[in-house]
């Protein structure tokens, strides 16, 4: 178990409205991921974070936006909700950079997800 | 273009014979493989990895298999058990941007009929 809660669970919004999903950990990792999962893509990340206030974008960036203002906190924030973004949102964190040399190693592990609706 | 891909989105085998699951992807530059097993309304759990460098990695009942060549990696599941009933994803990993970066298939959806 590592330590990762989301909040919350589960919500229903309507198109247009700003909808901010949490993500926690409390071993202080520092390395913090936001997946979507839809069915036929897999997972699909959306922005990681590789330390306070840094953060980068990934595959499906758009449309959403991350903070990060202390280690154990990830914020996901869609500033206007579409139903295109209807799906479950998962948080991961990574007890290893995977970057020094010689290593590439980089399991990452995950909160239990986000369902949410945008309707 | 899915870098990654799972070609069989379902596959049922019978309880303690052997369960295949195979990943396909195109990046050369993947040099780390992933295995996770995901349970409805739960989180994916790591399951088991294999490095570039290597060609098998084992892990009790779980086995993964890489041909680099082929740029294709196998899971297998001996024997199977109902518990595995489960979706299975694929990941491949490499360094992008500040951090490594995991891109995953579609999942396969595994049923070990008892």
């Amino acid at each position: 178990d590592a330590g990762i809660t989301q909040s919350p669970r589960h919500k229903v919004t309507e198109t247009g409205t700003p909808v901010t999903l949490r993500c926690h950990q409390t071993e202080n990792h520092r390395y913090m991921y936001w997946y979507r999962q839809d069915p036929g893509h897999g997972l699909r990340l959306i922005h990681y974070s590789y330390g306070v206030k840094d953060t980068d974008k990934g595959e499906v960036s758009d449309g959403y936006s991350v903070s990060r203002s202390k280690t154990e906190d990830f914020l996901l924030t869609l500033e206007s909700a579409t139903s295109s973004q209807t799906s479950v949102y998962f948080c991961a964190i990574s007890t290893s950079s995977g970057l020094a040399v010689g290593s590439i190693y980089n399991e990452q592990f995950f909160g239990p997800g986000t369902r949410l609706t945008v309707l | 273009d899915q870098q990654v891909k799972q070609n069989s989105p379902s596959l049922s085998v019978q309880e303690g014979r052997i369960s295949i699951l195979n990943c396909d992807y195109t990046n050369s530059m993947f040099d780390y493989f992933l295995w996770y097993k995901k349970y409805p309304a739960e989180g994916p759990t790591f399951l088991i990895s294999i490095s570039s460098i290597k060609d098998k990695n084992e892990d009790g009942r779980f086995t993964v298999f890489l041909n680099k060549s082929a740029k294709h990696l196998s899971l297998h599941i001996v024997p199977s058990q109902p518990g595995d009933s489960a979706v299975y994803f694929c990941a491949a990993s490499l360094l992008s941007g500040s951090a490594r970066q995991l891109t995953f298939g579609s999942g396969t959806q595994l049923t070990v009929l008892p």
